[in-house]
């Protein structure tokens, strides 16, 4: 069974510029999560898509946004890039058990120059 | 509300050592309980997990955790210790329940050194 899968896996971008990164997850899995870890800040939740539809979501700026497929692939945006935004972004699907066990993706990580 | 405290930011054992990384939660309902392990330039893994059930739980690579709900801690340990298990641990909290819908609330984390 594939696992979740995370595109692009390095990428660099300048201030003010927008990122989309995409997640797949592990296959029959239609919760998808998404996280931001940096060493300052540790691991925050974004958001999370369940059937197209974001179910919960952190405490974030409304310049990061998501988006969920009917195949439960996502998608995360960032706007107006700053400095601060340089993180390893972390993607995470679950099965509907409720039990919230996540299987993460091996991530991305973006630089803001 | 949850919250995760690790004890120690770093921790190191001689190989073959016990290792014991510990981890203190704060949940306001009953607690979903998680330790995942990550390696460098990679995502997390789960090690292993408290839902409900037994409070010692069992995880992969030999580590093992008990959930204390009287002293609200979710220590990991592992009996001997190997070089492979260098890395950062990070214990987890959710609501238990099903309603956490994807939100864990995360330690900041134990990097773990063995040295041979």
């Amino acid at each position: 069974k594939a696992g979740v899968t995370q595109t692009p896996r390095y990428l660099i971008k300048t201030r003010g510029q927008q990122v989309t990164l995409s997640c797949s997850p592990i296959s029959g899995h239609r919760s998808v999560s998404w996280y931001q870890q940096t060493p300052g800040q540790g691991l925050q939740f974004l958001f999370e898509y369940f059937s197209e539809t974001q179910r919960n979501k952190g405490n974030f700026p409304g310049r990061f946004s998501g988006r969920q497929f009917s195949n439960s692939r996502s998608e995360m945006n960032v706007s107006t890039l700053e400095l601060g935004d340089s993180a390893l972004y972390l993607c995470a699907s679950s099965d509907s058990s409720g039990a919230n066990v996540l299987t993460f993706g091996a991530g991305s990580r973006l630089t803001v120059l | 509300a949850q919250s995760v405290t690790q004890l120690g930011s770093h921790v190191s054992v001689s190989e073959g050592a016990l290792v014991l990384l510990r981890c203190n939660y704060s949940s306001s309902v009953p607690p979903y309980l998680f330790w995942y392990v990550q390696y460098p330039n990679q995502g997390l893994q789960l090690l292993l997990k408290y839902t409900t059930g037994a409070t010692l739980v069992k995880g992969i690579n030999g580590f093992e955790a008990e959930f204390k709900k009287s002293e609200t801690s979710f220590h990991l340990t592992k009996p001997s210790a190997h070089m492979s298990d260098a890395a950062e641990y990070f214990c987890a909290v959710s609501a238990a329940g099903g309603t956490s819908y994807g939100k864990l609330t995360f330690g900041q984390g134990t990097i773990l050194t063995v040295h041979p």
